[in-house]
Protein backbone atom coordinates (compact mmCIF):
# COMPACT_ATOMS: atom_id res chain seq x y z
CA UNK A 1 0.00 0.00 0.00
CA UNK A 2 1.06 3.26 -0.45
CA UNK A 3 3.24 5.18 2.76
CA UNK A 4 2.75 8.16 4.18
CA UNK A 5 5.17 9.45 6.79
CA UNK A 6 5.70 11.84 10.12
CA UNK A 7 8.41 13.00 11.35
CA UNK A 8 9.48 13.37 14.34
CA UNK A 9 7.57 10.46 15.85
CA UNK A 10 8.01 11.95 19.03
CA UNK A 11 8.93 16.16 19.86
CA UNK A 12 9.18 17.57 23.31
CA UNK A 13 9.40 21.29 23.19
CA UNK A 14 9.25 24.04 25.78
CA UNK A 15 6.28 26.62 26.37
CA UNK A 16 5.90 29.24 23.91
CA UNK A 17 8.32 27.53 21.28
CA UNK A 18 7.31 26.51 17.88
CA UNK A 19 7.35 23.21 16.74
CA UNK A 20 7.26 21.61 13.26
CA UNK A 21 5.73 18.52 12.08
CA UNK A 22 6.54 16.81 8.44
CA UNK A 23 4.08 14.76 7.02
CA UNK A 24 5.45 13.26 3.07
CA UNK A 25 3.46 11.00 1.08
CA UNK A 26 6.76 8.40 0.09
CA UNK A 27 5.37 6.97 -3.20
CA UNK A 28 2.01 9.12 -4.54
CA UNK A 29 1.64 12.63 -4.95
CA UNK A 30 -0.96 14.12 -2.70
CA UNK A 31 -2.60 17.55 -3.96
CA UNK A 32 -4.37 17.16 -0.30
CA UNK A 33 -3.55 15.85 3.00
CA UNK A 34 -5.10 16.62 5.83
CA UNK A 35 -4.21 17.01 10.18
CA UNK A 36 -5.45 15.00 12.46
CA UNK A 37 -5.31 15.52 16.57
CA UNK A 38 -5.65 12.78 19.12
CA UNK A 39 -5.78 13.56 22.62
CA UNK A 40 -5.62 10.45 25.01
CA UNK A 41 -7.94 7.85 25.23
CA UNK A 42 -9.96 9.78 22.90
CA UNK A 43 -10.61 9.72 19.07
CA UNK A 44 -8.84 11.61 16.17
CA UNK A 45 -10.68 14.63 15.34
CA UNK A 46 -9.88 16.56 12.22
CA UNK A 47 -7.88 19.87 12.33
CA UNK A 48 -7.35 20.94 8.39
CA UNK A 49 -7.15 20.22 5.24
CA UNK A 50 -3.98 21.00 3.49
CA UNK A 51 -4.03 21.89 0.20
CA UNK A 52 -0.92 21.96 -2.48
CA UNK A 53 -0.34 25.44 -3.53
CA UNK A 54 -3.25 26.98 -1.75
CA UNK A 55 -4.37 27.66 1.63
CA UNK A 56 -5.31 25.34 3.95
CA UNK A 57 -8.77 24.64 5.19
CA UNK A 58 -9.47 25.31 9.11
CA UNK A 59 -12.22 22.97 10.78
CA UNK A 60 -14.26 24.86 13.56
CA UNK A 61 -12.38 25.59 16.66
CA UNK A 62 -8.95 25.17 14.99
CA UNK A 63 -6.93 28.80 15.13
CA UNK A 64 -5.46 28.69 11.95
CA UNK A 65 -2.80 31.25 13.23
CA UNK A 66 -2.00 28.91 16.07
CA UNK A 67 -1.45 25.94 13.76
CA UNK A 68 0.25 27.06 10.97
CA UNK A 69 0.02 24.53 7.69
CA UNK A 70 2.18 24.65 4.41
CA UNK A 71 1.64 21.67 1.83
CA UNK A 72 4.52 23.73 -0.83
CA UNK A 73 4.75 20.42 -3.12
CA UNK A 74 2.92 17.03 -4.02
CA UNK A 75 4.60 15.14 -1.25
CA UNK A 76 5.28 17.32 1.67
CA UNK A 77 2.65 19.16 4.21
CA UNK A 78 4.07 20.82 7.24
CA UNK A 79 2.24 21.36 10.46
CA UNK A 80 3.59 24.03 13.18
CA UNK A 81 2.56 24.72 16.20
CA UNK A 82 3.48 28.23 17.19
CA UNK A 83 3.74 29.40 20.46
CA UNK A 84 2.96 25.75 21.88
CA UNK A 85 1.35 25.57 25.26
CA UNK A 86 0.96 22.59 27.54
CA UNK A 87 -2.87 21.85 26.25
CA UNK A 88 -1.33 21.60 22.94
CA UNK A 89 0.44 18.43 24.19
CA UNK A 90 -1.51 15.63 21.82
CA UNK A 91 -0.70 12.75 19.01
CA UNK A 92 -0.70 14.46 15.53
CA UNK A 93 -1.70 12.88 13.09
CA UNK A 94 -1.70 13.25 9.20
CA UNK A 95 -2.95 11.30 6.10
CA UNK A 96 -3.32 11.56 2.57
CA UNK A 97 -5.57 9.87 -0.19
CA UNK A 98 -3.36 8.15 -3.43
CA UNK A 99 -5.69 8.81 -6.86
CA UNK A 100 -8.13 6.67 -7.81
CA UNK A 101 -7.96 5.22 -3.52
CA UNK A 102 -11.35 5.57 -1.75
CA UNK A 103 -9.17 4.72 1.83
CA UNK A 104 -6.84 6.59 3.61
CA UNK A 105 -2.74 6.18 3.99
CA UNK A 106 -2.22 7.62 7.70
CA UNK A 107 1.21 8.47 9.04
CA UNK A 108 2.77 7.05 11.88
CA UNK A 109 1.75 10.15 14.26
CA UNK A 110 3.46 12.52 16.10
CA UNK A 111 3.51 12.46 20.23
CA UNK A 112 3.85 16.37 20.97
CA UNK A 113 4.83 17.27 24.73
CA UNK A 114 4.68 20.68 25.34
CA UNK A 115 6.62 21.05 28.89
CA UNK B 1 -25.79 13.18 15.36
CA UNK B 2 -23.02 10.73 15.15
CA UNK B 3 -22.58 9.59 12.20
CA UNK B 4 -21.51 5.77 13.11
CA UNK B 5 -22.40 4.22 16.62
CA UNK B 6 -20.58 1.40 18.08
CA UNK B 7 -19.51 -0.56 21.06
CA UNK B 8 -17.19 1.01 23.28
CA UNK B 9 -14.95 -2.37 23.95
CA UNK B 10 -15.29 -6.14 23.47
CA UNK B 11 -13.64 -8.65 24.74
CA UNK B 12 -12.03 -12.07 23.15
CA UNK B 13 -9.72 -14.71 23.40
CA UNK B 14 -7.39 -16.29 20.75
CA UNK B 15 -8.10 -18.13 17.97
CA UNK B 16 -11.91 -17.18 18.27
CA UNK B 17 -14.03 -15.31 15.46
CA UNK B 18 -15.12 -11.59 16.50
CA UNK B 19 -17.66 -9.80 15.34
CA UNK B 20 -17.70 -5.56 15.38
CA UNK B 21 -21.05 -4.52 14.54
CA UNK B 22 -21.39 -0.98 13.60
CA UNK B 23 -24.71 1.40 13.39
CA UNK B 24 -24.75 4.36 10.37
CA UNK B 25 -28.56 4.72 10.54
CA UNK B 26 -28.28 8.19 8.17
CA UNK B 27 -25.90 6.52 5.67
CA UNK B 28 -26.42 8.39 2.28
CA UNK B 29 -26.24 6.43 -1.38
CA UNK B 30 -22.73 7.86 -2.01
CA UNK B 31 -21.21 6.75 1.12
CA UNK B 32 -18.80 3.82 1.51
CA UNK B 33 -17.95 2.02 4.75
CA UNK B 34 -14.58 1.70 5.76
CA UNK B 35 -13.10 0.09 8.79
CA UNK B 36 -9.62 1.15 10.19
CA UNK B 37 -7.67 -0.54 13.01
CA UNK B 38 -5.26 2.16 15.19
CA UNK B 39 -2.65 0.64 17.83
CA UNK B 40 -1.80 2.78 20.89
CA UNK B 41 1.04 5.56 19.76
CA UNK B 42 0.14 4.75 15.75
CA UNK B 43 -1.64 6.13 13.36
CA UNK B 44 -4.68 4.35 11.79
CA UNK B 45 -4.44 1.35 8.94
CA UNK B 46 -6.71 0.97 6.57
CA UNK B 47 -8.56 -3.10 7.10
CA UNK B 48 -11.76 -2.91 4.15
CA UNK B 49 -13.91 -1.55 2.58
CA UNK B 50 -17.16 -1.80 0.92
CA UNK B 51 -20.77 -0.64 -0.53
CA UNK B 52 -23.31 -3.54 0.17
CA UNK B 53 -23.42 -7.27 0.58
CA UNK B 54 -20.30 -8.93 1.46
CA UNK B 55 -16.47 -7.99 1.09
CA UNK B 56 -13.60 -10.40 2.17
CA UNK B 57 -9.98 -9.76 2.03
CA UNK B 58 -6.87 -11.47 3.41
CA UNK B 59 -7.60 -9.61 6.78
CA UNK B 60 -11.65 -9.86 7.76
CA UNK B 61 -14.65 -9.74 6.01
CA UNK B 62 -17.31 -6.63 6.34
CA UNK B 63 -20.70 -8.06 6.01
CA UNK B 64 -23.26 -5.05 4.87
CA UNK B 65 -27.29 -5.45 5.04
CA UNK B 66 -29.65 -4.65 2.04
CA UNK B 67 -30.64 -1.31 4.03
CA UNK B 68 -27.16 -0.57 4.87
CA UNK B 69 -27.75 0.96 7.98
CA UNK B 70 -25.22 -1.10 9.99
CA UNK B 71 -22.30 -3.14 9.13
CA UNK B 72 -20.21 -5.88 11.04
CA UNK B 73 -16.69 -6.37 10.80
CA UNK B 74 -15.65 -9.90 11.21
CA UNK B 75 -12.50 -11.04 11.99
CA UNK B 76 -11.44 -14.34 11.94
CA UNK B 77 -9.37 -16.46 14.33
CA UNK B 78 -7.82 -13.26 16.28
CA UNK B 79 -4.52 -13.12 18.18
CA UNK B 80 -2.86 -11.08 21.15
CA UNK B 81 -1.72 -8.96 18.20
CA UNK B 82 -5.65 -7.82 17.08
CA UNK B 83 -5.58 -6.43 20.07
CA UNK B 84 -6.64 -2.72 19.09
CA UNK B 85 -9.16 0.21 18.40
CA UNK B 86 -11.25 -0.43 15.48
CA UNK B 87 -13.27 2.72 13.67
CA UNK B 88 -15.80 2.09 12.03
CA UNK B 89 -16.17 5.15 9.28
CA UNK B 90 -19.02 6.39 6.56
CA UNK B 91 -17.82 8.96 4.03
CA UNK B 92 -18.78 9.96 0.37
CA UNK B 93 -16.81 8.47 -2.23
CA UNK B 94 -16.37 12.14 -3.97
CA UNK B 95 -17.95 15.81 -2.77
CA UNK B 96 -16.15 18.59 -0.82
CA UNK B 97 -16.08 16.67 1.80
CA UNK B 98 -14.02 14.21 0.24
CA UNK B 99 -11.24 12.93 2.80
CA UNK B 100 -12.39 14.51 5.66
CA UNK B 101 -13.00 11.46 7.75
CA UNK B 102 -14.90 11.68 11.30
CA UNK B 103 -14.23 9.25 13.63
CA UNK B 104 -16.44 7.87 16.12
CA UNK B 105 -15.19 6.15 19.60
CA UNK B 106 -14.50 3.54 18.26
CA UNK B 107 -13.80 -0.51 19.82
CA UNK B 108 -11.93 -0.96 22.28
CA UNK B 109 -10.53 -4.48 21.51
CA UNK B 110 -9.23 -6.92 23.93
CA UNK B 111 -7.37 -10.38 23.14
CA UNK B 112 -6.82 -12.32 26.15
CA UNK B 113 -4.50 -15.07 25.79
Amino acid sequence: GAVVSQHPSRVICKSGTSVKIECRSLDFQATTMFWYRQFPKQSLMLMATSNEGSKATYEQGVEKDKFLINHASLTLSTLTVTSAHPEDSSFYICSAFRTGDTEAFFGQGTRLTVV
Amino acid sequence: LAKTTQPISMDSYEGQEVNITCSHNNIATNDYITWYQQFPSQGPRFIIQGYKTKVTNEVASLFIPADRKSSTLSLPRVSLSDTAVYYCLVEAAGGTSYGKLTFGQGTILTVHP
